[in-house]
């Protein structure tokens, strides 16, 4: 059978269109969360972050929403660009662990011209 | 913001040889460091995590005899992967948390280091 993390999910949008990529994380306990974006063979940017202790935060461009009850991330872009197209993983930090990041398995987004 | 850096970039290697890959924050300190491999179309796992004046903590399933964790300094951590074999080739990344390795939020990534063992 077809092993777990093998294929990165795609999101494919339009430019100018919003796109929303979508992460289900793995403890309740989790105190902070984290959107990266990923470009090929680069190391993750920080794009936006949200405590636990928020629902929704909004940057230039990005929303992320945080439903705790079905332990629920999304990253919403705006007007999104050519640019903007990359692989983005949500992480999760429990600071009962440190500083240590548990990530998703990542969403392809690839933006059309 | 805070930089981190990583040396190579890119490594090529014939099987059993060792590599060794330095992190380095480039504008503040960090006691603490972690390091990740990224295999192709996956997301990162963590490795260990790197303690400046002290052993590496190591994730399950990780072999600390192959992966060598040793932090230098404040601002250095290096990886050394022993006897390197084709399974090894991968993407490996380093972070650090952006104020001294105390319990904070950001973490810096550096740019990775892409090891083709042939």
């Amino acid at each position: 059978g077809e092993s777990v993390g093998l294929h990165l999910p795609t999101l494919s949008v339009q430019e100018g269109d919003n796109s929303i990529i979508n992460c289900a994380y793995s403890n309740s306990a989790s105190d902070y969360f984290i959107w990266y974006k990923q470009e090929s063979g680069k190391g993750p940017q920080f794009i936006i972050d949200i405590r636990s202790n928020m629902d929704k935060r909004q940057g230039q461009r990005v929303t992320v929403l945080l439903n705790k009850t079905v332990k629920h991330l999304s990253l919403q872009i705006a007007a999104t660009q050519p640019g903007d197209s990359a692989v983005y993983f949500c992480a999760e930090n429990y600071f009962g662990a440190g500083n240590m990041l548990t990530f998703g398995g990542g969403t392809r987004l690839m933006v059309k011209p | 913001g805070a930089v981190v850096s990583q040396h190579p970039s890119r490594v090529i290697c014939k099987s059993g040889t060792s590599v060794k890959i330095e992190c380095r924050s480039l504008d503040f300190q960090a006691t603490t460091m972690f390091w990740y491999r990224q295999f192709p179309k996956q997301s990162l796992m963590l490795m260990a995590t790197s303690n400046e004046g002290s052993k590496a903590t190591y994730e399950q399933g990780v072999e600390k005899d192959k992966f060598l964790i040793n932090h230098a300094s404040l601002t250095l951590s290096t990886l050394t992967v022993t006897s390197a074999h084709p399974e090894d080739s991968s993407f490996y990344i380093c972070s650090a948390p952006g104020d001294g390795g105390r319990i904070v939020e950001t973490q810096y990534f550096g740019p990775g280091t892409r090891l083709l063992v042939l």
